[in-house]
């Protein structure tokens, strides 16, 4: 069964430093693809990043960046600089598609999410 | 461009009492449609997918129901609410690949 685990439940840190995100997940998959969201207050989630699994390289844009590492199953968020506009509660999430997982739903699994809190 | 909807925004409801969620879609057709919880301090759990019209698929046993009367319309129902169905509920449309989330609808049971 696939898992994604967030350990920081919450962070605070003050505006301008640099923060990360930690996610680790299970699969046996070796298909699979890996997501950000960021859910501001509103609730609504909003999409950050989408990787694959055959696709190692980091990725940065703007002040975010992401370090997906196989050997160690995690999948890292990085912001630099924070700032106040960046407070939210952050999700890593996990999908194996149906063509590979042999079946059953081909929707998202979460982890319960990290709450940042950039303070001025 | 899709839209998703989800209406209420917000629901009070008593323990014991009916509920119904609804969802729809726009800009697409023949979408995979999704609802998730998110509890309290818990992260977004899926509950139904739906591949088509009249085809549900429920990911964890529990007091909520779903259905698909339409392509685009997705419902969440349950017939007699518990105080542990409270939450933060999200539809969404798309595939393994991409998924694109609704506004949401906060429950509250009391």
């Amino acid at each position: 069964a696939q898992k994604v685990t967030q350990a920081q439940t919450e962070i605070s840190v003050v505006e301008k430093e640099d923060v990360t995100l930690d996610c680790v997940y299970e699969t046996r998959d070796t298909t699979y693809y890996l997501f950000w969201y960021k859910q501001p207050p509103s609730g609504e989630l909003v999409f950050l990043i989408r990787r694959n699994s055959f696709d190692e390289q980091n990725e940065i844009s703007g002040r975010y960046s992401w370090n997906f590492q196989k050997s160690t199953s995690s999948f890292n968020f990085t912001i630099t600089a924070s700032q106040v506009v960046d407070s939210a509660v952050y999700f890593c999430a996990l999908s194996e598609p149906l063509l590979y997982s042999g079946g059953g739903a081909d929707g998202l699994t979460f982890g319960k999410g990290t709450h940042l809190i950039i303070q001025p | 461009s899709q839209t998703i909807h989800q209406w209420p925004a917000t629901l009070v409801q008593p323990v014991g009492s009916p509920l119904s969620l609804e969802c729809t879609v726009e800009g697409t057709s023949n979408p995979n449609l999704y609802w998730y919880r998110q509890a309290a301090g818990r992260g977004l759990q899926l509950l139904f997918y739906s591949v088509g019209i009249g085809q549900i698929s429920s990911e964890v046993p529990q007091n909520l129901s779903a259905s698909r009367p339409q392509d685009r319309q997705f419902i969440l129902s349950s017939k007699k609410l518990l105080l542990s169905d409270s939450g933060f509920y999200l539809c969404a449309w798309g595939t393994s690949y991409e998924q694109y989330f609704g506004p949401g609808t906060r429950l509250t049971v009391t």
